[in-house]
């Protein structure tokens, strides 16, 4: 069974700051995605890595997929209110369609 | 173009009884998959869907089902109710089977008492 340990799993912190959302596994997968979930929706894709050591940026937030594939980590820059939701990582195979996610960070930016 | 779409938004159901929830993918999606998603065990894979026909399935009882129609909209069934099925249903969409990126609708909130 392949698992996708998230930490932490809350995270409450003041707009302005950085943050770090890290995404473990002893597994390795194709690619891995990041996803943002509001109260009462479904998650919204953040961006896919698929490349070992490969960087994303999105704005203020910067995606990094491991060398071997195994974990990931989310970090934001200068965090706005706006950035408060329910973050998840989640794995891909090389079947593909089956997606295994982590437990999920709550992160709360306060103004 | 229109996102993934799930209907209906919320439902309430008394166990023993059973329920059909419906997606229906991103215009030119084929592949549509199903989550549940509770507190405790967070997002948990169902099943997948290409071409009306299942390609993949999680670790879910026999109660649960689903079946994908020719316009690859999909429906998921879940009978005889429990109380621990209480949970948010999210689909999911993407262009082909096997395809990593998918898109998720906002979910149908099941809850059963």
């Amino acid at each position: 069974t392949q698992l996708l340990e998230q930490s932490p799993q809350f995270l409450s912190i003041q707009e302005g700051e950085n943050l770090t959302v890290y995404c473990n596994s002893s597994s390795v997968f194709s690619s891995l995605q990041w996803y943002r979930q509001e109260p009462g929706e479904g998650p919204v894709l953040l961006v896919t890595v698929v490349t070992g050591g490969e960087v994303k940026k999105l704005k203020r937030l910067t995606f990094q997929f491991g060398d071997a594939r195994k974990d990931s980590s989310l970090h934001i820059t200068a965090a706005q209110p706006g950035d408060t939701g329910l973050y998840l990582c989640a794995g891909a195979t090389a079947a593909g369609n089956k997606l295994t996610f982590g437990g999920g960070t709550r992160v709360l930016v306060k103004p | 173009k229109a996102g993934v779409t799930q209907t209906p938004r919320y439902l309430i159901k008394t166990r023993g009884q059973q329920v059909t929830l419906s997606c229906s993918p991103i215009s030119g999606h084929r592949s549509v998959s199903w989550y549940q998603q509770t507190p405790g065990q967070g997002l948990q894979f169902l099943f997948e869907y290409f071409s009306e026909t299942q390609r993949n399935k999680g670790n879910f009882p026999g109660r649960f089902s689903g079946r994908q129609f020719s316009n690859s909209r999909s429906e998921m069934n879940v009978s005889t109710l429990e109380l621990g099925d209480s949970a948010l249903y999210l689909c999911a969409s993407s262009l082909l089977a096997g395809d990593e990126t998918q898109y998720f609708g906002p979910g149908t909130r099941l809850l059963v008492l």
